[in-house]
């Protein structure tokens, strides 16, 4: 089976960074991919990570390790517009299972 | 270029109708997937077709049927409707199938509501 575990709800301040934690249980491994879906709207592809490391685009970075099964999503200088569900999710041959989503919500 | 496209936007339907969702992918790529997504939760896999073959289906009853046509568009239909069904239906589209590096972009979902 797939257990794809991250925080429910995390809240931060404009300009900080939030680290967003993602751990999986998975029965096969091709690749972890992150998202972002606001309210109302489809997911959007933020990050890929298939070797273990850090792959950095702009504000966003993503770090992985298949070795502890983990993965996490960090978000610098928090804007508004941040504010939204992030979706982890492990690509298992052409299967895509996600998590339930972290609820980052951004305060002025 | 044009992003997946899905049709209708929103869709209302009392129990035991049925229903057709429709999905155009980005051009040049041959796969498509759907996924259920109820409010709160994440994404649940229904189905994957690449070359008009079906690939994979998810943990769904035989009410559930799919299928993609020469263009690479694809049909997601839903009999005997419960009010379980009542979700978002996100179609994604890919290169290929599978592969590594195949990202899946999502198109911006149907709403289904069942009355």
């Amino acid at each position: 089976g797939q257990n794809i575990d991250q925080p429910t709800e995390m809240t931060a301040t404009e300009g900080a960074i939030v680290q967003i934690n993602c751990t999986y249980q998975t029965s096969g491994f091709n690749g972890l991919f992150w998202y972002q879906q606001h309210a109302g709207e489809a997911p959007t592809f933020l990050s890929y990570n298939v070797l273990d490391g850090l792959e950095e685009k702009g504000r966003f970075s993503s770090f992985l390790s298949r070795s502890k099964g983990y993965s996490y999503l960090l978000l610098k200088e928090l804007q508004m517009k941040d504010s939204a569900s992030y979706l982890c999710a492990v690509l298992n041959d052409y299967k895509l299972s996600f998590g339930a989503g972290t609820t980052v919500t951004v305060r002025a | 270029d044009a992003g997946v496209t899905q049709s209708p936007t929103h869709l209302i339907k009392t129990r035991g109708q049925h229903v057709t969702l429709r999905c155009s992918p980005i051009s040049g790529h041959k796969s498509v997937s759907w996924y259920q997504q109820v409010l709160g939760q994440g994404p649940q896999f229904i189905f994957q077709y690449y070359e008009k073959e079906e690939r994979g289906r998810g943990n769904f009853p035989d009410r559930f049927s799919a299928r993609q046509f020469p263009n690479y568009s694809s049909e997601l239909n839903v009999n005997a409707l419960l009010l379980g069904d009542s979700a978002l239906y996100l179609c994604a589209s890919s290169l290929t199938a599978g592969g590594v590096t195949d990202t899946q972009y999502f198109g911006p979902g149907t709403r289904l509501t069942v009355l």
